[in-house]
């Protein structure tokens, strides 16, 4: 059971707003920085937003990250099919003195 | 770059030693992480080494069973697992990890291309 609760999967048709949510608790998310990693199918994980919102050099900027409180949301704007992946969240956790996952969200491009 | 090697199949009860090459020299002055995936799950994290050598986290899960080092000479991480079971069955991936205000932090990257472990008799 992950401590960080998404759904395990979403849809949508090319160009239309998808949103993932990560729930956590005060000892990860409330407290820490909230990341979000792409894992295209057969390939190892990529980093796509880090510190809540920032993203790296060369992620499209249709891919955008919110926090509050101890939730935080994924937003791609226009999804297209090139989109289509797994989708991790994942924060650093105080009780457990580690970073923590969660269980990951399957995205399908209809 | 890194790369990670030493999978293969391994019988229940015995033990892997995984290793993770990375290309760059600056290998030395960041954390480094082994995250595993055991087919059709979600990611895992197992633990952490720091920069030095000298902090070291794990996961329950693998706590008591799990050895992680470094050789910052060769730029070279490890991962020893002992007792595995059909549990253990995973991609084992190496990451380096980051460090904010001197504490550790869930940013992984890059990530090794992962090595396969399959504990099957």
């Amino acid at each position: 059971q992950s401590l960080l609760t998404q759904p395990p999967s979403v849809s949508g048709p090319p160009g239309q707003r998808i949103t993932i949510s990560c729930s956590g608790s005060v000892s990860n998310i409330g407290n820490n920085y909230v990341y979000w990693y792409q894992q295209l199918p057969g390939m190892a994980p990529k980093v796509l937003i880090y510190r809540n919102y920032e993203r790296p050099s060369g992620v499209p900027d249709r891919f955008s990250g919110s926090k509050s409180g101890t939730s935080a949301s994924l937003a791609i704007s226009g999804v297209q099919s090139e989109d289509e992946a797994d989708y991790h969240c994942a924060s650093w956790d105080d009780r457990l003195s580690g970073p923590v996952f969660g269980g990951g969200t399957k995205l399908t491009v209809l | 770059q890194l790369v990670a090697s030493g999978g293969g199949v391994v019988h229940p009860g015995k033990s892997l030693r995984l290793s993770c090459a990375a290309s760059e020299s600056t290998f030395q002055s960041y954390p480094m992480h082994w995250v595993r995936q055991a087919p059709g799950k979600g990611l895992e994290w197992l633990a952490l080494i720091s920069s030095d050598g000298a902090q070291r986290s794990f996961a329950d899960s693998v706590k008591g069973r799990l050895t992680i080092s470094r050789d910052n000479s060769n730029n070279t991480l490890f991962l020893q697992l002992d007792g595995l079971t059909v549990e253990d069955t995973a991609i084992y991936y190496c990451a380096r990890g980051s460090v904010i205000r001197k504490r550790f932090t869930a940013w992984f990257d890059p990530w090794g291309q992962g090595t396969l472990v399959t504990v099957s008799s």
